[in-house]
């Protein structure tokens, strides 16, 4: 089956732009999805394939996929962004399977 | 609006079947393009996709656990099952359920349980 790497761990000042990474080789053939978890709550989807924003997620999270790999930006990052991010697409291999990164640990100084 | 439960025992011994009931509502799994998807999070671990079940009863599984798993669902109850046999102490996780949607190719999930903690320990 496919694998997603992600960075273990990414920080961002307060305000600042950061981008939150995903790898694989099935992102050549799919879009991924990206989920916000906070602690002892369940995934948010936030970003999802092309272009596709969840309604009630604030816009300043966008995504971009080139090639392998896969990106989630927080434009202007908020205390409250503090979190893990998952990513995830469809197996390459077994086409109807899902994947999901090892997930990022983003911290907001 | 879209809300999804799961339920089932917080405690199973080493060898026991697992059976997870996810209770959803706002939408029906009888309509195209509905689905619905088991996904499991051990103790601080990541996302790991279980299963899914289609309105049309298509049926998948993840390669390294389709000989334990059954996904099944009672559209007149809006209820999924999932079930897990030979249970061990590494699936000591959180499972949640969530309705799987499909755009552009990608497969997301847009709404999710709250989870049920399940451990596994004689």
């Amino acid at each position: 089956s496919s694998e997603l790497t992600q960075d273990p761990a990414v920080s961002v000042a307060l305000g600042q732009t950061v981008r939150i990474t995903c790898q694989g080789d099935s992102l050549r053939s799919y879009y991924p999805s990206w989920y916000q978890q906070k602690p002892g709550q369940a995934p948010v989807l936030v970003f999802y394939g092309k272009n596709y924003r969840p309604s009630g997620i604030p816009d300043r999270f966008s995504g971009s996929t080139s090639g392998s790999t896969a990106s989630l930006t927080i434009t202007g990052a908020q205390a409250e962004d503090e979190a893990d991010y998952y990513c995830n697409s469809r197996d390459s291999f077994t086409n109807h399977h899902v994947v999901f990164g090892g997930g990022t640990k983003l911290t907001v100084l | 609006q879209v809300t999804l439960k799961e339920s089932g025992p917080a405690l199973v011994k080493p060898t026991q079947t697992l059976t997870l009931t996810c209770t959803f509502s706002g939408f029906s799994l009888s309509s195209d393009g509905m689905r619905v998807s088991w996904i499991r999070q051990p103790p601080g671990k990541a996302l790991e996709w279980l299963a899914r079940i289609d309105w049309d009863d298509d049926h998948f599984y993840s390669t390294s656990l389709r000989t334990r798993l059954t996904i099944s669902k009672d559209t007149s109850r809006n209820q999924v099952v999932l079930t897990m046999t030979d249970m061990g102490p590494l699936d000591t996780a959180t499972y949640y359920c969530a309705r799987t949607g499909a755009a552009g190719g990608a497969y997301y999930f847009d709404f999710w349980g709250q989870g049920t903690l399940v451990t596994v320990s004689s």
